[in-house]
This record gives structure tokens, sequence and C-alpha cells, in this order.
């Protein structure tokens, strides 16, 4: 069936640096992505999304990229604190009465 | 947004024995989920939860193993009976305002059985 997955299960980047992480999604009629960054012990916090009629939407500090060409979806976290460690999880939704597809998730460490 | 209060926030259950969660949302919202999320993995959905009727259940969940309900906008209820070992895991309540808009968590509930 349909997935959603990612390019790299884990990233150590140095604080202050940028981060990037990748997301390939498979579902081509998919027209809604969000990216939720979950800690330790608790739930998945929405990040940033966008939709299909966008490829680039920018929050403070995090810039979600799509390329519906090639079905990849990136975030990135400028000037990477420490707080910044956590799961990143990018999510995709098809139209209509259809449900949210997690990808795998990339673990974030933030090297201080 | 939404706060979500989800109970309990963690339990350690007898296999055989069942459990129910409830997720309790600040403000009336049109859909609701529930998630499982298995030991470093990534969230599955379990079933939608609708109001006044039955759930909408994903492909390799039952209402049997996975009853749910919502009596009203603000609250649902999870059980899981029957439980095995291999039903360690944690459960998370998620609602949205409408259907293609973000998804809000709660804390979630780490289930144990031994």
């Amino acid at each position: 069936g349909e997935s959603v997955g990612l390019h790299l299960p884990t990233l150590s980047v140095q604080e202050g640096d940028n981060s990037i992480i990748n997301c390939a999604y498979s579902n081509s009629a998919s027209d809604y992505f969000i990216w939720y960054k979950q800690e330790s012990g608790k739930g998945p916090q929405f990040i940033i999304d966008i939709r299909s009629n966008m490829d680039k939407r920018q929050g403070q500090r995090v810039t979600v990229l799509l390329n519906k060409t090639v079905k990849h979806l990136s975030l990135q976290i400028a000037a990477t604190q420490p707080g910044d460690s956590a799961v990143y999880f990018c999510a995709e939704k098809g139209s209509g009465n259809t449900p949210l597809v997690f990808g795998k998730g990339t673990r974030l460490s933030v090297i201080a | 947004s939404a706060v979500i209060s989800q109970k309990p926030s963690r339990d350690i259950c007898q296999r055989g024995t069942s459990l129910t969660i409830q997720c309790q949302v600040d403000s009336q919202v049109t859909m609701m989920f529930w998630y499982r999320q298995q030991p470093g993995q990534s969230l599955t959905l379990i079933a939608t939860a609708n109001q006044g009727s039955e759930a909408t259940y994903e492909s390799g969940f039952v209402i049997d193993k996975f009853p749910i309900s919502r009596p009203n906008l603000t609250f649902s209820t999870l059980t899981v009976s029957n439980l095995s070992p291999e039903d360690s895991s944690i459960y998370l309540c998620s609602v949205a305002h409408l259907l293609n808009t973000e998804a809000f968590f709660g804390q979630g509930t780490r289930l144990t059985v031994v």
C-alpha cells in the first residue's frame, strides 16, 4: 500500500548548525503534509504543515519544502538548539476522508 | 489549537484484563482518532472515533479488541481488551477541528502488560 518513509533514521548536528530532515512519500494523491516533533514521554507536537499547492512554507526557525515531482518533503531547522533534540515525523494525508499516515521518524541529536 | 487530557498516563496490567483510556478535549472537535505507537516505532492509526456511532477501524484492528466510545464532541474512550504482552505500547488520542487540518495529540498512555 501507500507509505511514507524517511531517508535517514538518525541525525546528529552541532548546536548552531542547520538541520535538514528528509521524508519520501509514495502517494501522489496526498495533498496535505505535516511535520511533528516528539520528545521522550510526550505526544507528537505539531511543527508546521504544507498543502500540495505550495512548495515552501516558513515558520519560526523552521522551513518545510515540498517537491511533488520527486515526492519529497523536508524540514529545515535553522540554528539548531539542544531543545530541538527529539524524534521528528512527517505525515501525509490524501484527499477526502482518509487518515493521516506517519513516516518512520528521524531522531535528531544536537551536540552542544 | 486544542488541549487534550489523556488518562491514565501509564499503567501496568495483567494479561487477560482490559484497560480503558480516556481522552478529554477542552473544545468541541470534529475529528477524534486513536493511534498506537509501539516502542521505537511510528504511529499507526487504530480507528476514527465517530460521535454517536460505531468507530471506523483501520485494517488489522477490530472492535472486539479495541472498543471505542464517543458520546459527545469532547470525549472518547479506547478500551484495549484481553491484554497480552504484545499490546504493550503507547496509545495516543488525537483530535482535529476539520478534516484537512493539523491534528493535535494527547501526551499518550504507556501500557505495559505483564
